[in-house]
């Protein structure tokens, strides 16, 4: 099983600043099936970015994800009030499903 | 539009039994895989199961093994998680998400249910 390691626990930032998260595997993740979701306080998570850096449907172009094998980062360019949540990464692939612990972003 | 609503969340006692459905809509509910996500109370998220998009292959965590059964009737666009031999670690939100793009559990997760609240407790 692969195991997803985040980075750093809880990122405290003021609306603005760039955020940069990082997600690292255990062992490489096949074919970037990594993604990134967005869940705020009493809410399903939320697809952001899927195939490490390929955008969802409706996702702001401040949020951007790159990496690859075993290292992954999900970038906002650029704080908004509603960018405050916590950022899980995912990997998927072959019927196996693994989340990272998450990392909290709030404001500082 | 493209939904995605669970029910039957509850409290139930340890070693018990109970059936979470999740009723689809605004897509061909057929052609994609479909999963089971938990949250445990303030913690991360946990896959728990996945079903074909035919529900001819399903795939379990290691966690739920031989006590957890998904299903799905696609004349009726609904999922479910029959649960069986529940323990208080089963305790969480069950979430009910939808693969990406495949009839094959093998994308992220586009699509989520707003949950349904398991707790199990004597």
């Amino acid at each position: 099983e692969i195991v997803l390691t985040q980075s750093p626990g809880t990122l405290s930032l003021s609306p603005g600043e760039r955020a940069t998260l990082s997600c690292r595997a255990s062992q490489s993740v096949s074919s970037s099936y990594l993604a990134w979701y967005q869940q705020k306080p009493g809410q399903a998570p939320r697809l952001l970015i899927y195939g490490a850096s390929s955008r969802a449907t409706g996702i702001p172009d401040r949020f951007s994800g790159s990496g690859s094998g075993t290292d992954f980062t999900l970038t906002i360019s650029r704080l908004e009030p509603e960018d405050f949540a916590v950022y899980y990464c995912q990997q998927y692939g072959s019927s196996s499903f693994t989340f990272g612990p998450g990392t909290k972003v709030d404001i500082k | 539009e493209v939904q995605l609503l669970e029910s039957g969340g509850g409290l139930v006692q340890p070693g018990g039994s109970l059936r979470l459905s999740c009723a689809a809509s605004g897509f061909t509910f057929s052609s994609y895989a479909m999963s089971w996500v938990r949250q445990a109370p303030g913690k991360g998220l946990e896959w728990v199961s996945a079903i074909s998009g035919s529900g001819g292959s399903t795939y379990y965590a290691d966690s739920v093994k031989g006590r957890f059964t998904i299903s799905r009737d696609n004349s009726k666009n609904t999922l479910y998680l029959q649960m069986n031999s529940l323990r208080a670690e089963d305790t969480a939100v069950y979430y009910c998400a939808k693969d990406g793009a495949s009839p094959l559990p093998e994308d992220a997760f586009d699509i989520w249910g707003q949950g349904t609240m398991v707790t199990v407790s004597s």
